[in-house]
């Protein structure tokens, strides 16, 4: 079965500092990796996903993540934080060698991003 | 385009009582997720549909939880005898659908209060 651990609940970071949201995983298979994020009374919005191909994945609003089989992780990372990337962000995983549709995703990381 | 819908955004039940929610998926979209996502926890599969396929039930918490979908697009999620545990946010997504790992497209949500 497939599962998603995201060990921080929480990261705090400096406006302008790099930040990183760490997920790791689990399939029997190969993933498909996706992060999601959820903003204050907002609904969950999609970032990146990994399907094949190259390790770094780049997304939206200047957010990558790299791809690491080895150590079977998928973090999300971003050169320079602001304060509007404050939000809870998901890691998700599906199983490609299943062939089904089931999602499964993380418990969540809250970012908080200090002016 | 409209994006996905859910309605009620909140409702508030007492316990013993079912309740039903709705979603509407973007048209065209072939699957269909739900998901519970409590106070502080992350987001609990629940079921997806894909097609005319038989669904992935594996995530319903109980059997007084089910769920259909009419006609390859509107989807209810039926709490029967709802008890205070079910309270939490239910969210649904939708995504084009067949083999492909498309990012999946969320509702609002609907804010179940069980008292």
């Amino acid at each position: 079965a497939q599962s998603v651990a995201q060990p921080e609940d929480q990261v705090n970071v400096a406006e302008g500092n790099p930040l990183t949201v760490k997920c790791t995983y689990s399939v029997s298979g190969n993933p498909y990796l996706f992060w999601y994020v959820q903003y204050p009374n907002r609904g969950l919005q999609f970032l990146l996903k990994y399907i094949t191909g190259d390790n770094l994945v780049k997304g939206s609003y200047g957010f990558e993540a790299e791809f690491n089989k080895s150590q079977t992780s998928f973090h999300l990372k971003k050169p320079s934080a602001l304060v509007s990337d404050s939000a809870l962000y998901f890691c998700a995983v599906r199983d490609s060698s299943t062939g089904g549709f089931k999602t499964i995703f993380g418990a969540g990381t809250r970012l908080f991003v200090k002016a | 385009g409209a994006g996905v819908s859910q309605s009620p955004s909140n409702k508030v039940t007492e316990k013993g009582k079912d309740v039903e929610l709705r979603c509407d998926p973007i048209s065209g979209h072939t699957a269909l997720y739900w998901y519970r996502q409590s106070l502080g926890q992350g987001l609990e599969f629940l079921i997806y549909f894909q097609g005319n396929s038989a669904p992935d039930k594996s995530g319903l918490p109980s059997d007084r939880f089910s769920a259909e979908r009419t006609g390859g697009s509107v989807s209810t999620l039926t709490i029967q005898r709802t008890q205070q545990e079910d309270s939490a946010v239910y969210l649904c997504a939708s995504t084009p659908g067949g083999g492909e790992p498309y990012e999946q497209y969320f509702g609002p949500g609907t804010r179940l209060t069980v008292t």
